[in-house]
């Protein structure tokens, strides 16, 4: 059974640090999503991804955060400026065409920032 | 209800008791309700997509139902198995490749 995969799964860094977590979604899935759930919060919507552009965007997603496809495979999140409160764990999706709107998810990036 | 809310937060059973959670979601503009299953350093891993009002999924000992005139749905779980211990997401969505709305997760832990 294809599946997402997320590197890394642990990442801790220093505030201020730029960080850049990767996923490799499903090989023919079309939309791709990041989410993050922050201790003892829900899960949140951070930013939607289709046909090379960025579809859709939470108010947290601000000019601090960015995401890419650069090689028709990879998928990254990136966090120019960390901040503390950015300590989350990151989920990375993807969706087909066909599959009932159901996303895949992978099994998360831990970040720490100290 | 503006929001994606679960109940409860938590909930411990014995093995081979049955049970069940609630997911209550705004019933204005419904398109689909998802459930997902979530197991600690796993992926969330989906079971249910449900669509129509009245809907009735089951896989296995674990079934769900949607009411969209009221925004609920309910997940059972009948005579629960200490590797059916995890959180368990609902989620809202409102288009097609649309983002999920989730709510805060039922916590289950099945004791032997």
């Amino acid at each position: 059974e294809p599946e997402v995969t997320q590197t890394p799964s642990h990442q801790v860094t220093q505030m201020g640090q730029e960080v850049i977590l990767r996923c490799v979604p499903i090989s023919n899935h079309l939309y791709f999503y990041w989410y993050r759930q922050i201790l003892g919060q829900k899960v949140e919507f951070l930013v939607s991804f289709y046909n090379n552009e960025i579809s859709e965007k939470s108010e947290i997603f601000d000019d601090q955060f960015s995401v890419e496809r650069p090689d028709g495979s990879n998928f990254t999140l990136k966090i120019r400026s960390t901040k503390l409160e950015d300590s989350a764990m990151y989920f990375c999706a993807s969706l087909g065409l066909g599959r009932r709107n159901e996303q895949f998810f992978g099994p998360g990036t831990r970040l720490t920032v100290l | 209800i503006l929001n994606v809310e679960q109940s409860p937060q938590s909930l411990h059973v014995q093995e081979g008791d049955s049970t069940n959670f609630t997911c209550s979601f705004p019933s204005s503009n419904f398109y689909a309700l998802h459930w997902y299953r979530w197991e600690t350093a796993k992926s969330p891993e989906a079971l249910f997509v449900m669509t129509l009002n009245g809907d009735e999924k089951k896989k296995g000992r674990i079934s769900a139902t949607l009411n969209t005139k009221e925004g609920y749905s309910y997940l059972y779980i009948k005579g629960s198995q200490p590797e059916d211990s995890a959180t368990y997401l609902c989620a809202d969505i409102y288009n097609q490749g649309g983002k999920l709305i989730f709510g805060q997760g039922t916590e289950l832990s099945v004791k032997p």
